[in-house]
């Protein structure tokens, strides 16, 4: 298996440009989750899917900040308008119900200038 | 609310000697599972080592063991013979199934660097 595959592994963007990060998680799993990584604030979770439904995105910042997973190979989290403060590495990981191991992608850094 | 700890921001250990970074955690759910997790500066998380609140025996992998205290609510790793690519950080995590809670919280992470 080729483990959490996340695009782009960089991602340099203009204030107020709309960015995109994308995931496709190990085939099987049902457990989707987004982490968001700072020197200030760690890893914070962001949102987790269960079956491709959102279970809770009480982490995500604002309403700049969506996810979607409109199918068990992919998700994205879309950041619009983006902010210099959005800027940190972003985690997808997954994991199958009743397995421990939570398999986490290489991560997206973000810049936002 | 879940919280985890990890006191030491970071450590220095000689290369072949044994290091125990620390994490204690807090909670009221009896079920729940504990992980350490390793970042070298590639900045990828590879997961190490797990414990479940109900495992009889501390958890061990390779060089890694869990010092699991379940009375004082620790969980601290054991890393045996450090070597050179150890040094990273280190994050302990918490999941608590039992709240139907599947996310991991992590702890704010101990930078370890191995002198030679």
């Amino acid at each position: 298996d080729a483990g959490v595959i996340q695009s782009p592994r960089h991602e340099v963007t203009e204030m107020g440009q709309e960015v995109t990060l994308r995931c496709k998680p190990i085939s099987g799993h049902d457990y989707l989750f987004w982490y968001r990584q700072t020197m200030m604030r760690g890893l914070e979770l962001l949102i987790y899917f269960n079956n491709n439904v959102p279970i809770d995105d009480s982490g995500m910042p604002e309403d700049r900040f969506s996810a979607k997973m409109p199918n068990a190979s992919f998700s994205t989290l879309k950041i619009q308008p983006s902010e210099p403060r959005d800027s940190a590495v972003y985690f997808c990981a997954s994991t199958l119900i009743n397995n421990y191991g939570y398999t986490f992608g290489s991560g997206t850094r973000l810049t936002v200038v | 609310a879940q919280k985890i700890t990890q006191t030491q921001p970071g450590m220095f250990v000689q290369e072949k000697e044994a290091v125990t970074l620390d994490c204690t955690y807090d909670t009221s759910d009896p079920s729940y599972g504990l992980f350490w997790y390793k970042q070298p500066s590639s900045g990828e998380m590879i997961f190490l080592i797990y414990q479940g609140s109900y495992d009889q025996q501390n958890a061990t992998e390779g060089r890694y063991s869990l010092n699991f205290q379940k009375a004082r609510k620790s969980a601290n790793l054991v890393i045996s013979a450090s070597q050179l690519g150890d040094s990273a950080m280190y994050f302990c995590a918490m999941r608590h199934p039992g709240a139907g809670s599947y996310q991991l919280t992590f702890g704010k992470g101990t930078k370890l660097s191995v002198i030679p």
